[in-house]
């Protein structure tokens, strides 16, 4: 069964420095998002994309958060820098275009020190 | 922001039992569906209910809608240990626009 995939698992990284994550989602889906979830909380969008596009950022801290999706296949979510509050476990997920139901990846676990 | 609010927050039973959670949102909606998390995990799609339905079933599980109150639950029967998750509610006001989920239930079912 295909899935979507994150790496890496998990990253602990000190404050101030640069933090890369890839994604690559279910082959043939056009929609992927990443999404932040603090400890005990659901997940919150930072970015959707379509295809190569960004759809929807406006959850996205910009100052320090990047994302893209070059070819419109795999994507890389970067902080530059981090800070102690972005510690938390970052989601990547895809869907087909027009479609509700979401595949989610097994997520990177991030830890800034 | 969360769109809503998973009641009980955490919940425990045991194995055989049925469990029951709830889930209340604020704006209308175009699907409710149902994930499950495993501790440090990702999600795992359970079932979708569009707004013009109010009862779905898949194995053991049921959800139910009320749009006029802004209600869903979700209705796991004779539980496992397996079923030790969290368990969350999301929404979405069209087929591709991001999902907006509550805080969840954590399911503890003892064996």
């Amino acid at each position: 069964e295909a899935e979507v995939a994150q790496s890496p698992r998990y990253k602990i990284t000190e404050k101030s420095q640069a933090v890369a994550f890839w994604c690559d989602p279910i082959s043939g889906h056009a929609t992927l998002y990443w999404y932040r979830q603090i400890l005990g909380q659901g997940p919150e969008l930072l970015v959707q994309f379509q295809d190569e596009s960004v759809v929807d950022d406006s959850q996205l801290p910009k100052d320090r958060f990047s994302a893209e999706r070059l070819k419109g296949v795999d994507s890389t979510l970067k902080i530059q820098p981090a800070e102690l509050g972005d510690s938390a476990m970052y989601l990547c997920a895809s869907s087909l275009f027009g479609t509700a139901e979401q595949y989610f990846g097994p997520g990177t676990r991030l830890t800034v020190t | 922001s969360q769109q809503g609010e998973e009641d009980p927050q955490a919940l425990s039973i045991q194995e055989g039992e049925n469990a029951t959670m709830n889930c209340s949102y604020k704006t209308s909606i175009n699907n409710l569906q149902w994930y499950r998390q495993n501790s440090g995990r990702g999600l795992v799609h359970l079932i979708l209910i569009r707004s013009n339905e109010r009862e779905k079933h898949s194995g053991r599980l049921r959800v139910t809608l009320d749009t006029s109150k802004k209600s869903s639950s979700l209705l796991i029967t004779a539980s496992r240990a397996a079923d030790t998750a969290s368990y969350f509610c999301a929404t979405d006001n069209s087929g591709n626009t991001p999902l907006v989920f509550g805080k969840g239930t954590r399911l503890s079912v003892i064996a």
